[in-house]
């Protein structure tokens, strides 16, 4: 199996723009989705894919990869956008599901 | 409306069993693989087990090999989670989830409310 390493804590400006990183070899074969947590709730999809949106999650979140560091990126951070981020992708085996340790994010 | 809602967690004695179900709704079920995933408190998600839209191909996450059975049942649009000899560490929410893409992407969309399996004494 393998793993993938997210910054605990970030924190971002009301407004500003933040990017979250999530770090493993398995993201050099496989592209990473990105869900967001909020307090009491169920994980929520936010980015899947090279760089795409479900229906319904703002055109402010966006996901970019480079070697094997994936970045969920939020341009504009909103208060209702502080929550837990979890990044996942597949293992290096291919059959298998990894996930991030998550990074809870502050909207200053 | 595609919706994923869990039943059967709840408080049970180190080794003993317990069996969760999750109900789709909403979308055509035999059409997806579906996975289960947990979350123990104050901690972050860990992906447990899937399976292909047939019941032909299974994984597990190393922890559960062994203990963990998923199955399902297409006819009744019902997901599984058989789990024996449980440990303290299992206590966690079950979530079940749509297991999306294949090949170079996953995803899951949508995620049950989830149910919460407690292992105490």
């Amino acid at each position: 199996s393998s793993e993938l390493t997210q910054d605990p804590a970030v924190s971002v400006a009301l407004g500003q723009t933040v990017r979250i990183t999530c770090q493993g070899d398995s993201l050099r074969s496989y592209y990473a989705s990105w869900y967001q947590q909020k307090p009491g709730q169920a994980p929520v999809l936010v980015i899947y894919g090279k760089n795409n949106r479900p229906s319904g999650i703002p055109d402010r979140f966006s996901g970019s990869s480079s070697g094997n560091t994936a970045s969920l990126t939020i341009t504009g951070a909103q208060a209702e956008d502080e929550a837990d981020y979890y990044c996942n992708s597949r293992d290096s085996s291919g059959n298998s599901v990894v996930f991030g340790g998550g990074t809870k994010l502050t909207v200053l | 409306e595609v919706q994923l809602v869990e039943s059967g967690g709840g408080l049970v004695q180190p080794g003993g069993s317990l069996r969760l179900s999750c109900a789709a709704s909403g979308f055509t079920f035999s059409s997806y693989w579906m996975s289960w995933v947990r979350q123990a408190p104050g901690k972050g998600l860990e992906w447990v087990a899937n399976i292909k839209q047939d019941g032909s191909e299974k994984y597990y996450v190393d922890s559960v090999k062994g203990r963990f059975t998923i199955s399902r049942d297409n006819a009744k649009n019902s997901l599984y989670l058989q789990m024996n000899s449980l440990r303290a560490e299992d206590t966690a929410v079950y979530y079940c989830a749509r297991d999306g893409g294949r090949g170079f992407i996953n995803w899951f969309d949508p995620w049950g409310q989830g149910t919460l399996v407690t292992v105490s004494s």
